[in-house]
C-alpha cells in the first residue's frame, strides 16, 4: 500500500524566516509526487516533480524531488503571513490515485 | 476557463438517508477523481472516473458509488449515511492519461457533509 509522510507536523516561524518542509513516500512504480496548499478550502496545487522533472520553483516556494531517497523537500523563502496553511503532499503510483500524507500545518506570526 | 465546480457546497442529512453530490470538472477534462476528507484521516481516495467509465476505485464500503455522464461531469452517491460519513468531499479534474500533465490534480471547493 502507498505511504506518505510529512514532517514535521506542525511549524511555527516569524515572518521573513525561510521553512523546510519534507515528505517521504512508498509507492509501487512512482509516477510523480504533488504539492498542495490548504488554507480553509480545498487544496491548491503548487508543483508536479516527477522522474525528469524533479526540480520545480515558484516565486518564493521551490521543491525538490531525491529519488534515490524516495523524499522531498519544499521550501519557502522570506514567509509571510499569508503562506500560513497546511501544505499537503501526495504521490501518485501505477493508478492515477493520489495518496497524501497528513500535512504539515504551517503557521508564519508577525 | 472557469475552474472545478462542486454542489451543494453545504449539505445537512439524518443517518440512513442518501445524497449526492455533483461535480463539473475544467473544460477538457475528462477525468475526475473524488477524495473524502476528514480531520482523522486526512484525504483518501474514493474513485476515478474517465470516458464515464469508473477506472479505479478506494477502499471505501459499497455505500459509496459515483458515475460520469457524457460531457464530463460526475455525480458521487452515499446510501445509508453515517455519523462517519461527515466530511468534506472533494472532487479532483485532470486530463487524460495519454497527457503529459495528467496527475496535476485540480480540486473543487468541496461540498461539506453534516450527518447527524
Amino acid at each position: 500500500e502507498d505511504k506518505v509522510v510529512q514532517s514535521p507536523l506542525s511549524l511555527v516561524v516569524h515572518e521573513g524566516d525561510t521553512v523546510t518542509l519534507n515528505c517521504s513516500y512508498e509507492v509501487t512504480n512512482f509516477r510523480s509526487l504533488l504539492w498542495y496548499k490548504q488554507e480553509k478550502k480545498a487544496p491548491t496545487f503548487l508543483f508536479m516533480l516527477t522522474s525528469s522533472g524533479i526540480e520545480k520553483k515558484s516565486g518564493r516556494l521551490s521543491s525538490i524531488l531525491d529519488k534515490k531517497e524516495l523524499s522531498s523537500i519544499l521550501n519557502i523563502t522570506a514567509t509571510q503571513t499569508g503562506d500560513s496553511a497546511i501544505y499537503l503532499c501526495a504521490v501518485s503510483g501505477t493508478a492515477s490515485k493520489l495518496t497524501f500524507g497528513t500535512g504539515t500545518r504551517l503557521q508564519v506570526t508577525l | 476557463k472557469a475552474g472545478v465546480t462542486q454542489t451543494p457546497r453545504y449539505l445537512i442529512k439524518t443517518r440512513g438517508q442518501q445524497v449526492t453530490l455533483s461535480c463539473s470538472p475544467i473544460s477538457g477534462h475528462r477525468s475526475v477523481s473524488w477524495y473524502q476528507q476528514t480531520p482523522g484521516q486526512g484525504l483518501q481516495f474514493l474513485f476515478e472516473y474517465f470516458s464515464e467509465t469508473q477506472r479505479n476505485k478506494g477502499n471505501f464500503p459499497g455505500r459509496f458509488s459515483g458515475r460520469q455522464f457524457s460531457n464530463s461531469r460526475s455525480e458521487m452517491n452515499v446510501s445509508t449515511l453515517e455519523l462517519g460519513d461527515s466530511a468534506l468531499y472533494l472532487c479532483a479534474s485532470h486530463r487524460d492519461r495519454g497527457s503529459s500533465s495528467y496527475n496535476e490534480q485540480f480540486f473543487g471547493p468541496g461540498t461539506r457533509l453534516t450527518v447527524l
